[in-house]
């Protein structure tokens, strides 16, 4: 069964470094998503990406944060400079359509220290 | 209470036993999807519900969409101990497409 992937597994970066999490979607899906969720609190979403341009994104995408597709399989999220309050686990989700099942990846641990 | 929003916050039952929770939400929906998460795990979808249907099954699990009301049910029956999980309700709120909001979760803890 199709499965989105993501790695790392576990991400410690220092607060300042630049980080980038990795996804592989769905193979057929096009539309994309970043979710995070901080330990103890709810899920929240990021930004949704499709034909390569983010079609929707919360107030917590801001500046620091990137999304880009940079070949036919990948999908990433870049945050420049890390603050302590971006440790979360960060998932990826895809889609086949906009308003179908979203497959989300198994995550990555964010710590920032 | 906000978008999606699970209820109880945590349900303790016998294995065999039947499990419900129930999610509301606030704003029209175009579908309501249910995951589950197993600690410090990715979410695995169980179960998306679109607005125009009532109730859905998928094995063991029965889900029911009252849009007059704002509410969903999730059904586990014949719970197992490895259901033992947290379950969410997830809606893409205003109309959206995109995003999901999650509730906070049922803790289900199913005892061998």
């Amino acid at each position: 069964e199709p499965e989105v992937t993501q790695t790392p597994s576990h991400q410690v970066t220092q607060m300042g470094q630049e980080v980038i999490l990795r996804c592989v979607p769905i193979s057929n899906h096009l539309y994309f998503y970043w979710y995070r969720q901080i330990l103890g609190q709810k899920v929240e979403f990021l930004v949704s990406f499709y034909n390569n341009e983010i079609s929707e994104k919360s107030e917590i995408f801001d500046d620091q944060f990137s999304v880009e597709r940079p070949d036919g399989s990948n999908f990433t999220l870049k945050i420049r400079s890390t603050k302590l309050e971006d440790s979360a686990m960060y998932f990826c989700a895809s889609s086949a359509e906009a308003g179908n099942e979203q497959y989300f990846g198994p995550g990555t641990r964010l710590t920032v220290t | 209470s906000q978008q999606g929003e699970e209820d109880p916050q945590a349900l303790s039952i016998q294995e065999g036993e039947n499990a419900t929770m129930n999610c509301s939400y606030k704003t029209s929906i175009n579908n309501l999807q249910w995951y589950r998460q197993n600690s410090g795990r990715g979410l695995v979808h169980l179960i998306l519900i679109r607005s125009n249907e009532r109730e859905k099954h998928s094995g063991r699990l029965r889900v029911t969409l009252d849009t007059s009301k704002k509410s969903s049910s999730l059904l586990i029956t014949a719970s197992r101990a490895a259901d033992t999980a947290s379950y969410f309700c997830a809606t893409p709120p205003g109309g959206s497409n995109y995003k999901l909001t999650f509730g906070k979760g049922t803790l289900l803890t199913v005892n061998p």
